[in-house]
């Protein structure tokens, strides 16, 4: 099945700064990519996703690149602010099926 | 609209005891998808049910059970629970058709403590 792997599994940056967390996956017949962000106490969000036949997306200061070649895909987190802190997990999905597997999270720290 | 509902929110049981725990999908979401969430093994994933029937299976043992009713409203069950049960419980439902088909809405998670 699939296995994804995400690092770092915790991240700190100061205020402003750039972060970017990355993931493999194996499944090369994995077609969508999911990012979820999931604050203290409360349920996962998604935040941006990206579909296999799109290289990069990007919405304000997230942004998402695949390279199918070698599996891998990161999530940009650009001008970081203290409510970027949270827990990130990036996901794949093969075929239509909702068995989404998930990356085992990145714990993001903007520091002031 | 409303969101997705998870009942009851926290739950404390002992072991040998069993649970359900039940999920309202978003409305017009025909699919629901039960995860569990620990600090050592991330999310992870249990099954998938639409029209009624199971459609995915996790790597679960079979103690971990769901059905789905015809209001796509679903519950989950698990049988004999072991300390290692005790997580957040999260329930996610998706539309099966147009844009949004592969996306994923979570519900709040329900919290059971095993002791």
């Amino acid at each position: 099945g699939e296995n994804v792997e995400q690092h770092p599994s915790t991240l700190s940056v100061q205020e402003g700064d750039s972060a970017v967390i990355k993931c493999t996956y194996s499944d090369s017949a994995s077609n969508y990519f999911p990012w979820y962000k999931q604050e203290l106490g409360k349920r996962p969000q998604l935040i941006i996703d990206i579909r296999s036949n799109v290289g990069e997306k990007k919405d304000q200061r997230i942004a998402v690149t695949l390279n199918k070649t070698a599996k891998h895909f990161s999530l940009h987190i650009t001008e970081t602010q203290p409510e970027d802190s949270a827990v990130y997990f990036c996901a794949a999905l093969a075929g239509t099926a909702s068995k989404l597997t998930f990356g085992t999270g990145t714990r993001l720290q903007v520091t002031l | 609209k409303a969101g997705v509902t998870q009942t009851p929110r926290y739950l404390i049981k002992t072991r040998g005891q069993q649970v359900t725990l039940s999920c309202s999908p978003i409305s017009g979401h025909r699919s629901v998808s039960w995860y569990q969430q620990t600090p050592g093994q991330g999310l992870q994933f249990l099954f998938e049910y639409f029209s009624e029937t199971q459609r995915n299976k996790g790597n679960f043992p079979g103690r971990f059970s769901g059905r789905q009713f015809s209001n796509s409203r679903s519950e989950m069950n698990v049988s004999t629970l072991e300390l290692g049960d005790s997580a957040l419980y999260l329930c996610a439902s998706r539309p099966l058709e147009g844009a949004g088909a592969n996306v994923l809405t979570f519900g709040a998670g329900s919290r059971l403590t095993v002791l």
